[in-house]
């Protein structure tokens, strides 16, 4: 059964900082990797989504890798900005039938001005 | 262009009331899913609906029931709720089976069963 951890689980950060967000997923057979946002009492809304052939994705300040051996991925914030305080969620779907979404429990992000 | 409307946005029941919540896409999407989210447990599939007229069980589908009306809706129905069921629900779509394209994901509905 897959299984995607978040670490960590909360990060607070100063305005202007370079920061990584990281997820780890069990089974590498997977056809996609997506990272989502999540603000307070909102829905998710899709950032980025690396399919397994792919390495990264880029998207403003937001980088994506996935290095789908090792089973992980990293999330990369550029110049970090109060706004982007957030819950980022990753997900992955499995090869095999299975074509869900697993996702992670979230990392929980706050940049202080 | 609304994207995925659910509705309601909040609802409390009793033990044993029954309900169900409407999702509705506008994007011409093939897909849908909805999810409950629950603090320490991360988003779960309760059912999806890869095309019009056809419904699969996600992870958690036990007490649930779902109808894909139409292309554009999916409702989600409690038949008798109980306190366990107690969470948020999203409702989600995609183009084509998720594993291609993204989801889009509603604005969920915040359900307290009592």
């Amino acid at each position: 059964k897959q299984e995607v951890t978040q670490i960590p689980a909360a990060l607070s950060v100063p305005e202007g900082e370079n920061l990584v967000l990281n997820c780890s997923f069990t089974d590498s057979a997977i056809y996609n990797l997506q990272w989502f946002r999540q603000d307070p009492g909102k829905g998710l809304t899709s950032l980025l989504l690396i399919q397994s052939s792919q390495r990264e994705q880029t998207s403003g300040r937001l980088n994506a890798s996935l290095d789908k051996s090792s089973g992980r991925s990293t999330l990369y914030i550029a110049a970090s900005q109060p706004g982007d305080s957030a819950t980022y969620l990753c997900a992955v779907i499995t090869q095999g039938g299975s074509e869900k979404l697993v996702f992670g429990k979230g990392t929980k992000l706050t940049v202080n001005p | 262009n609304a994207g995925v409307t659910q509705t309601p946005k909040f609802q409390v029941l009793k033990t044993g009331q029954s309900m169900t919540l409407q999702c509705a896409q506008d994007m011409n999407h093939n897909s849908m899913y909805w999810y409950r989210q629950d603090p320490g447990m991360g988003l779960r599939l309760i059912y999806y609906s890869a095309s019009e007229g056809t419904t699969d069980k996600g992870e958690v589908p036990n007490g649930y029931n779902v109808s894909r009306l139409n292309k554009r809706e999916f409702s989600l129905r409690l038949e008798s709720a109980a306190p366990s069921q107690t969470s948020v629900y999203f409702c989600a779509s995609s183009p084509a089976g998720g594993w291609e394209d993204t989801q889009y994901f509603g604005p969920g509905t915040r359900l307290t069963v009592l």
